[in-house]
């Protein structure tokens, strides 16, 4: 069973497209981070979100912490080819720890 | 700041033999490392955490006599999987926890064929 539920599993769009990835959970977590991987290498981390209801933003990427602590998006603005990638959400309870999510699979076509 | 190696980058070993494969942060002092599995189109899979000094923890289902882990100092954490067979074959990635406590740094990933 996994802790983290992320859906869609797989998204194709277009270029210049918006899109939306979800991370649920019925645990609340202390931090959730999100990473985006390239096939062949490890996870990159893009952001940690620690405080409920916390929103950041990295260029045309937002990311929202739900006010609970318990789900996180990450919205990505006018998609671009290079924004390929399996992108994962990683939740801690107490730093010892991270649970990965399950994956969402994005391919941004030319 | 904050980068992780890991070495080899890529290995074929045959069924039976013992491989080693080598994390290192290179920049910062990691006394917690982590060792996951990650098989095709799937997520990280979390097998043990690795203490500096100490044993490694691990995680329900995975067999410490088979991946035997080592954390003998604060730059460098080994995982060797010792008499592979083909099934062991995998993406074996490491991360290193950084200066906040929330954080963990991956190196780029190891690939294990066991012929």
């Amino acid at each position: 069973t996994q802790l983290l539920e992320q859906s869609p599993q797989f998204l194709s769009i277009q270029e210049g497209e918006n899109l939306t990835v979800y991370c649920n959970s019925s645990s609340v977590f202390s931090s959730l981070q999100w990473y985006r991987q390239e096939p062949g290498e490890g996870p990159v981390l893009l952001v940690t979100v620690v405080t409920g209801g916390e929103v950041k933003k990295l260029k045309r990427l937002t990311f929202q912490f739900g006010d609970a602590r318990k789900d996180s998006s990450l919205h990505i603005t006018a998609a671009q080819p290079g924004d390929t990638g399996l992108y994962l959400c990683a939740g801690t309870y107490n730093f010892n720890k991270f649970y990965f999510g399950s994956g969402t699979k994005l391919n941004v076509k030319p | 700041g904050a980068v992780v190696s890991q070495h080899p980058s890529r290995v074929i070993c045959k069924s039976g033999t013992s491989v080693k494969i080598e994390c290192r942060s290179l920049d910062f002092q990691a006394t917690t490392m982590f060792w996951y599995r990650q098989f095709p189109k799937q997520s990280l899979m979390l097998m043990a955490t690795s203490n500096e000094g100490s044993k490694a923890t691990y995680e329900q289902g995975v067999e410490k006599d088979k991946f035997l882990i080592n954390h003998a100092s604060l730059t460098l954490s080994t995982l060797t999987v010792t008499s592979a067979h083909p099934e062991d074959s995998s993406f074996y990635i490491c991360s290193a926890k950084g200066r906040r406590a929330y954080e963990q740094y991956f190196g780029p990933g190891t690939r294990l064929t066991v012929t």
